[in-house]
């Protein structure tokens, strides 16, 4: 059973292009975290959300705590956004990840 | 500046042959992780340290074990490698405080089981 679940799985965008990841997860949450893999393997975390929307730069995060869905967005997309988006929810303490957006946006 | 620091990037081991990663962090977090993600998954967490405190997923092999000498240092140990263990191993360190738990990853230890 997958208590996350992100969509697409893989999504190629062009240069400029407003891009939209989801998320959905199946049980109360405390937190969402929505974190950033590279091809080289290192994590950076992006936002943390326990209710609302958060923004930074050209990514936004929102989350619908009823719906137990987050979405993140990023407006004018560049190359070097190409990355794994992942989310994870906060569940009795634990991190449980989904298995990731692999994002490829081209020039 | 590098926050949470993985030795080495890159290890390659024999089959049987033990093997330790190290984990190194200067934000005095409290919490350290440590994660195994392997090709195309997403990363799975092994065990943590809140403070000394030790706790162990109920899924994680007995082959995998842990230290934590001190607040800046973790360690994963494996005991007896095998081929099903090459994997990219991650460690991350956050601390819980008011409610924010945001958790800060090293660049990972991509290890080789020959």
């Amino acid at each position: 059973k997958n208590e996350v679940e992100q969509s697409p799985q893989n999504l190629t965008a062009q240069e400029g292009e407003f891009i939209t990841i989801n998320c959905s997860y199946s049980v109360g949450i405390s937190a969402l975290h929505w974190l950033q893999q590279h091809p080289g393997g290192g994590i950076v975390s992006l936002f943390m959300l326990s209710s609302g929307k958060k923004k930074h730069g050209r990514l936004i995060a929102t989350i619908n705590i009823q719906e137990k869905h987050s979405s993140l967005h990023i407006t004018a997309s560049h190359p070097r956004d190409s990355a794994v988006y992942i989310c994870a929810v906060r569940i009795q303490g634990n991190l449980i990840f989904g298995k990731g957006t692999k994002l490829s946006v081209k020039p | 500046d590098a926050m949470v620091i993985q030795n080495p990037r890159y290890q390659v081991t024999q089959f049987g042959k033990p093997v330790t990663l190290s984990c190194s962090q200067t934000l005095n977090h409290n919490v350290m992780y440590w994660y195994q993600q392997k090709s195309s998954q997403a990363p799975k967490l092994l065990f943590h340290y809140y403070d000394k405190d030790f706790n162990n997923e109920a899924d994680t092999p007995d082959n995998f074990q842990s230290r934590r000498p001190n607040t800046s240092f973790c360690f994963l140990d494996i005991r007896s490698p095998g081929l099903g263990d090459a994997a990219m191993y991650l460690c991350a360190t956050s601390r819980v405080l008011q409610g924010e738990n945001i958790q800060y990853f090293g660049a990972g230890t991509r290890l080789s089981v020959l």
